[in-house]
């Protein structure tokens, strides 16, 4: 399977506790997304990477959250000191940089469920 | 960020066609439209994106009203499968793309 992979699927932890997800983007795409998406809500977007550079950050990525993609493939977002608010499905996207061919087209894998007891 | 407003659910038949509505009022000249849909469980996938044409692809159509202040999404016949979330997005070159709570289509045998 050449699609965007997640992982854990799920992820269930004590308020206070760190977590941290993983995501394999398809080979050839150079941009990274992480989106995060409540129940009944659409994708709220978290950051992006081109290549190993982070370009982006959106105001909802508190000082608690952190992404890196440390060599330009797979990415890693990390939530320390969770909370309740937390809860939520964490979403990886990659794509081909603008101005490429199909670079309008977002991939998007299945996504990390996080519940903070 | 432009908006974009859409009914929050829909019901079809199936093997019926499918017409989900998205009004952009505040659409500016270089914002193209962007459909995606999201299946239960699953992460949204790409649907089509148009700029000012009407546009076909495998999957819909995608028809954009002469003015660009509002467009529909088109499934010529649909199945079961195609329950999903639906959302529309503009998006201008380059930006992020901003998604709304879309519309919940329900597909009845």
């Amino acid at each position: 399977d050449t699609g965007v992979s997640q992982n854990p699927r799920h992820k269930i932890t004590k308020r206070g506790q760190n977590v941290t997800f993983r995501c394999d983007p398809i080979s050839e795409h150079n941009r990274l997304y992480w989106y995060r998406q409540t129940l009944g809500q659409g994708p709220e977007f978290l950051t992006y990477f081109q290549n190993e550079a982070q370009l982006e950050k959106s105001r909802l990525l508190s000082d608690r959250f952190s992404a890196e993609r440390p060599k330009g493939s797979f990415s890693t977002l990390e939530i320390q000191r969770t909370e309740q608010g937390d809860s939520a499905m964490y979403l990886c996207a990659s794509s081909f940089p603008i101005g490429q061919a199909y670079s309008y087209e977002q991939y998007f894998g299945p996504g990390t469920r996080l519940t903070v007891t | 960020d432009a908006k974009t407003t859409q009914p929050n659910s829909m019901e079809s038949n199936e093997e019926e066609p499918v017409h989900l509505p998205c009004n952009h009022s505040t659409i500016s000249g270089t914002d193209y439209i962007h459909w995606y849909r999201q299946l239960p469980s699953q992460g949204p996938e790409y649907v089509i994106h148009g700029l000012t044409s009407n546009v076909n692809n495998r999957m819909a159509s995608l028809a954009i009203a002469e003015d660009r202040k509002s467009s529909t999404l088109i499934l010529h016949r649909a199945t079961l499968r195609d329950a999903a979330v639906y959302y529309c997005i503009l998006r201008n070159y380059g930006q992020n793309f901003v998604f709304g709570p879309g519309t919940r289509l329900s597909v009845l045998p």
